[in-house]
């Protein structure tokens, strides 16, 4: 059974300050995308990593993509209260030939102020 | 991106009712996927819905209980048959739009369901 896990699932942090989240999946593939949800809200885009060694950065967000060690990583760089939000990543296992999605447990993210 | 409207945007309904949740975009898309949220966790693929066939449904989640109808291009419903208070999450369609880089899909505002 195809697994994707985040760590932490939850993160409550200084604003100014670094860390990483971390998604590990379980099967082969080249395709991941992290989204952030508001609470209340639905997902909205942040990036896709579409091969080994992809790196997407946005303002204070980065992630990554090692397909060899089934691992990306978004880094949060100087945090400020607007990143606070859940963050999930989420897998396209390439069954099918059809485009699908296995979601990551999420990581809740609170910045402190 | 496209815009993707999905009515009711909540409910609460007695057990053993169906309610029927309807997913609009307003451009011309191929994919279409529904996804059920329980409360407080992630997202769980419930079924892809293709224009012009069945919809593919993902293990555990069967049509009777989760009947999907995909008449065009821009319009999908999704409904949840015989409620219990199980069925209590949110329900999202998504879209993966022609243009959109690989894979990448766009999500509607949601579908609040409380079964009481």
């Amino acid at each position: 059974e195809l697994k994707v896990e985040q760590n932490p699932l939850f993160l409550s942090m200084q604003e100014g300050k670094n860390y990483t989240i971390y998604c590990n999946y379980s099967t082969t593939s080249d395709r991941l995308y992290w989204y952030r949800q508001d609470p209340g809200k639905s997902l909205e885009s942040l990036f896709v990593l579409l091969s080994n060694g992809a790196v997407k950065q946005e303002g204070r967000l980065m992630a990554s993509l090692d397909t060899k060690a089934r691992l990306s990583t978004l880094h949060i760089t100087a945090a400020v209260h607007d990143l606070s939000a859940t963050y999930f990543c989420a897998v396209d296992p390439l069954l099918s030939g059809t485009y699908k999605y296995i979601f990551g447990t999420g990581t809740r993210l609170k910045v402190l102020a | 991106s496209a815009v993707i409207s999905q009515k009711p945007s909540r409910d609460i309904c007695q057990r053993g009712t169906s309610l029927t949740i309807q997913c609009q975009v307003d451009s011309q898309v191929t994919m279409m996927f529904w996804y059920r949220q329980q409360p407080g966790q992630s997202l769980t693929l419930i079924a892809t819905a293709n224009q012009g066939s069945e919809a593919t449904y993902e293990s555990g989640f069967v049509i009777d209980k989760f009947p999907i109808s995909r008449p065009n291009l821009t319009f999908s419903t999704l409904t949840v048959s015989n409620m219990s208070p199980e069925d209590s999450s949110i329900y999202l369609c998504s879209v993966e739009e022609p243009a959109s880089v690989a894979g990448q899909q766009y999500f509607g505002p949601g579908t609040r369901l409380t079964v009481t």
